[in-house]
């Protein structure tokens, strides 16, 4: 199984702050990776597919890279709304194992 | 407009089973593949099982392999997940989703709670 190592666990940041979490996978899984978006209470939104496409709807602030086993997603403002969890995911093979989460709050 | 709601949910003891149904509206429910994912009270997302688009293919995390069978109905556009031989780590929010170009879940449902619990 392909494992997905994010960090970090937990992260506060300000309004406008550039915030940058990392997503590792045991294994090169080429662009395979998908970052999604829980905010408290809610069901997870879809952000990111293929490492870097940005899903419609989801705002521009929000961008990802990375290929093989290293991965980025970045918010390049950060806004009250961000407020939530967020979770990268390969589907390069079955089980599709999320990242365990990074948990992000206002300053 | 896409819609997932799941229903099925509740207490049951160890041991036990349920089955979770999800309905699905305003697309064309046959030609996606689905998906279940839980989370764990103060957990993250665990993805639990996909079902392609005819049935024919159906794939679970090992956790769950032989206990819970991933199933739809696409006459009647459901989803449904049986669960049986139920554990206390099963609890959770279940989710169904939909699977774009087979991966990318794109639609959730709103969740159903299941607690197992003597």
């Amino acid at each position: 199984d392909i494992q997905m190592t994010q960090s970090p666990s937990s992260l506060s940041a300000s309004v406008g702050d550039r915030v940058t979490i990392t997503c590792q996978a045991s294994q090169d899984i080429s662009n395979y990776l998908i970052w999604y978006q829980q905010i408290p209470g809610k069901a997870p939104n879809l952000l990111i597919y293929d490492a870097s496409n940005l899903e419609t709807g989801v705002p521009s602030r929000f961008r990802g890279s990375g290929s093989g086993t290293d991965f980025t997603l970045t918010i390049s403002s950060l806004q009250p709304e961000d407020i939530a969890t967020y979770y990268c995911q390969q589907y390069y093979n079955f089980p599709y194992n999320f990242g365990q989460g990074t948990k992000l709050e206002i300053k | 407009e896409v819609q997932l709601v799941e229903s099925g949910g509740g207490l049951v003891q160890p041991g036990g089973s349920l089955r979770l149904s999800c309905a699905a509206s305003g697309f064309t429910f046959s030609t996606y593949w689905m998906t279940w994912v839980r989370r764990a009270p103060g957990k993250g997302l665990e993805w639990v099982a996909n079902i392609k688009r005819d049935g024919s293919e159906r794939y679970y995390v090992d956790s769950v392999e032989g206990r819970f069978t991933i199933s739809r109905d696409n006459a009647k556009n459901s989803l449904f997940l049986q669960m049986n031989s139920l554990r206390a780590e099963d609890t959770a929010v279940y989710y169904c989703a939909r699977a774009r170009d087979h991966y990318y879940f794109d639609y959730w449902g709103q969740g159903t709670l299941v607690t197992v619990s003597s």
